[in-house]
């Protein structure tokens, strides 16, 4: 069963710092990983999603890297503003490919 | 529709009664899913619908949920003789085509609150 992993849980920062989310998981045979959003109450929002074969992907200040063979992906968020605070979720497919897998999620704060 | 639509957007009721949720995917999108949020868990699979194939219940906690999805669009879950720990946020998402077969990306809908007193 693929086990995903969030870390940290919470990050608070001032705005303009840059933002580093990690996630991780046990099982590298996966096609692709996507970060998502959620805004409090809210559903979630896809942010971007990395192919297997990419190493990583880019939107404007987002930028998401992916490292299969260590189970790892990570999440950058370039001069953070205020805007930017969400809970951001990780997810990637089980085997039978349909099924995503959710790491628990980083709460960010980022204060004006 | 322009998004995927869920309603009720909250619903609050007692135990042992019975609940209705309903999912609106977008357009012309054939997987449809079923996800749980509960208080500060990940996301848990509970179903998922793709075209006229047989649904993947693997998902659901117990017997006393199910879903449907009519005409390959809309879809109900339905809980009954609900419990306490049924309280969560069930959200609903929709896909052009299933995941991993490539880039296509889950739309979520806004989500269903359910309080279970």
């Amino acid at each position: 069963k693929q086990e995903v992993t969030q870390i940290p849980a919470a990050l608070s920062v001032p705005e303009g710092e840059n933002l580093v989310l990690n996630c991780s998981f046990t099982d590298s045979a996966i096609y692709n990983l996507q970060w998502f959003r959620q805004d409090p109450g809210k559903g979630l929002t896809s942010l971007l999603l990395i192919q297997s074969s990419q190493r990583e992907q880019t939107s404007g200040r987002l930028n998401a890297s992916l490292d299969k063979s260590s189970g790892r992906s990570t999440l950058y968020i370039a001069a953070s503003q205020p805007g930017d605070s969400a809970t951001y979720l990780c997810a990637v497919p089980a085997r039978d490919d349909y099924k995503l897998s959710f790491g628990a999620g980083t709460t960010v704060t980022v204060r004006a | 529709g322009a998004g995927v639509s869920q309603t009720p957007s909250n619903k609050v009721t007692e135990k042992g009664k019975y609940v209705e949720l309903r999912c609106d995917p977008i357009s012309g999108h054939t997987a449809l899913y079923w996800y749980r949020q509960s208080l500060g868990q990940g996301l848990e699979f509970l179903i998922y619908f793709q075209g006229n194939s047989a649904p993947d219940k693997s998902g659901l906690p117990s017997d006393r949920f199910s879903a449907e999805r009519t005409g390959g669009s809309v879809s109900t879950l339905t809980i009954q003789r609900t419990q306490q720990e049924d309280s969560a946020v069930y959200l609903c998402a929709s896909s052009l085509i299933a995941l991993g077969s490539g880039a296509n990306v889950l739309t979520f809908g806004a989500g269903s609150r359910l309080t279970v007193l």
